[in-house]
């Protein structure tokens, strides 16, 4: 059973175009992080989310954490080619410790 | 620059094999996780430590899996006896997890063939 769902499962654009990827799940998270990942690379941490609601940018990236801390989502504005990548959430949970349970990902390709 | 470490990049096993995958978290980080990724499965979270501790190694299988953590600069994941279906990129993760977040940071992963 895959905890945390992300959508669409690939996504092939034109540059400059905008994008918004999803991560929905049943359960409650303390907070949200979202990672890329290029091939051959462990995954980075481009955000973490913690409050239900909250929203951050980090240059053309849009984060947000649902109300309910159950979802999120990552839009891209005019994306560019080196927006290219995997990206995946991942979820904390708490289970007497934290443990952080990653998504399904979403397979970028941004065209020149 | 302080990053995680694992060997070997890759290995190309026959079925049956013992394997050990090595990682070296960054000093001072509380908390070492071993991730599996597949194409089909995504990341799959099979072991993590708190403070060397184990704390959750239900994702992994038991019967062939074993996930130690000898002392702080050392994390293994054994497969005894490997089979073909554990082909996988094996990732290591370090963080200074407290209250309810903290960065992971990857290892560049372990790429295992078992043939």
């Amino acid at each position: 059973t895959q905890l945390l769902e992300q959508s669409p499962q690939f996504l092939s654009i034109q540059e400059g175009e905008n994008l918004t990827v999803y991560c929905n799940s049943s359960s409650v998270f303390s907070s949200l992080q979202w990672y890329r990942q290029e091939p051959g690379e462990g995954p980075v941490l481009l955000v973490t989310v913690v409050t239900g609601g909250e929203v951050k940018k980090l240059k053309r990236l849009t984060f947000q954490f649902g109300d309910a801390r159950k979802d999120s989502s990552l839009h891209i504005t005019a994306a560019q080619p080196g927006d290219t990548g995997l990206y995946l959430c991942a979820g904390a949970r708490i289970s007497g410790t934290y443990k952080y349970i990653f998504g399904t990902g979403t397979r970028l390709k941004v065209l020149a | 620059d302080a990053r995680v470490t694992q060997t070997p990049r890759h290995k190309v096993t026959e079925m049956g094999q013992e394997v050990t995958m090595r990682c070296q978290p960054i000093l001072g980080h509380n908390t070492v996780f071993w991730y599996r990724q597949t194409m089909m499965q995504g990341l799959e979270l099979l072991a993590y430590f708190r403070n060397r501790a184990p704390l959750d190694d239900s994702g992994m299988p038991k019967d062939r899996f074993s996930a130690e953590m000898p002392d702080a600069t050392l994390a293994t994941l054994k497969i005894q006896p490997s089979e073909p279906r554990d082909s996988a990129v094996y990732f290591c993760a370090s963080g200074l997890v407290r209250m309810n977040t903290g960065e992971l940071f990857f290892g560049e992963g372990s790429r295992l063939t078992v043939l």
